[in-house]
């Protein structure tokens, strides 16, 4: 079966430091990958979606930016995080168009 | 951008009664999904829609696709306390691997 690995879950930075959030899948290949945002008490912002190896697809211009180094493997990083990017960061896959979502866990990201 | 209109935002029902909720765009999707996000947790996908028009059912959870292909709702009959959380609604956007999601439906239940 498949299953989707993030982590940390938990993060607290100061502003201006860097950050590496990584997401893993298991038992599938090529999958779809997603970065979501989720600010606090709201609806869930798609931040990139990557459908191969190196293809990343942003959604919005940002602080951000995200690598697919391996095929079931994606990251997402800052190289200076400011105060609003804090916020609960989802990484999901999919395993063709027109399929749903599994999201992982998430990483609640405070930056101070 | 693209927008999914979801509503209610929130709602306070007593245990045992039906819930209804919808999204609406303006934007022609593919595919309708429901979402339920419990605190700290990501998102659980309830049911997923394929079809203009199409009625699943999952338990107590009902979803429908839209026949515009614009909207979907989601009813939940006979509500329990561990309904509570967030609903989201999904929209797979014709010809990308996009999802666009509502604002979510925070549902709160008293027993």
């Amino acid at each position: 079966s498949q299953t989707i690995h993030q982590w940390p879950a938990t993060l607290v930075q100061p502003v201006g430091s860097p950050l590496s959030l990584e997401c893993t899948v298991e038992g599938t290949s090529n999958p779809n990958l997603y970065w979501y945002r989720q600010a606090a008490g709201r609806g869930l912002q798609l931040l990139f979606y990557s459908v191969g190896i190196g293809q990343i697809s942003s959604e919005v211009p940002q602080n951000l930016s995200a690598s697919r180094p391996q095929d079931r493997q994606f990251i997402l990083s800052s190289k200076k995080l400011l105060l609003s990017d804090s916020g609960f960061y989802l990484c999901a896959w999919s395993a063709d168009r027109g399929y749903g979502y599994t999201f992982g866990s998430g990483t609640r990201l405070t930056v101070v | 951008g693209q927008q999914l209109n979801q509503s209610p935002q929130s709602m306070f029902i007593q245990e045992g009664e039906d819930v209804s909720m919808n999204c609406t765009s303006s934007s022609i999707f593919n595919t309708w999904l429901w979402y339920k996000q419990e605190p700290g947790e990501g998102p659980v996908l309830l049911i997923a829609l394929y079809k203009a028009g199409e009625l699943t059912s999952n338990g107590r959870l009902t979803a429908q696709f839209g026949i515009t292909r614009k909207d979907s709702f989601l009813n939940i009959s006979a509500s329990i306390p561990s309904d509570v959380g967030i609903y989201f609604c999904a929209g797979q956007l014709s010809g990308t691997y996009k999802y666009i999601f509502g604002t979510g439906t925070r549902l709160k239940v008293l027993a």
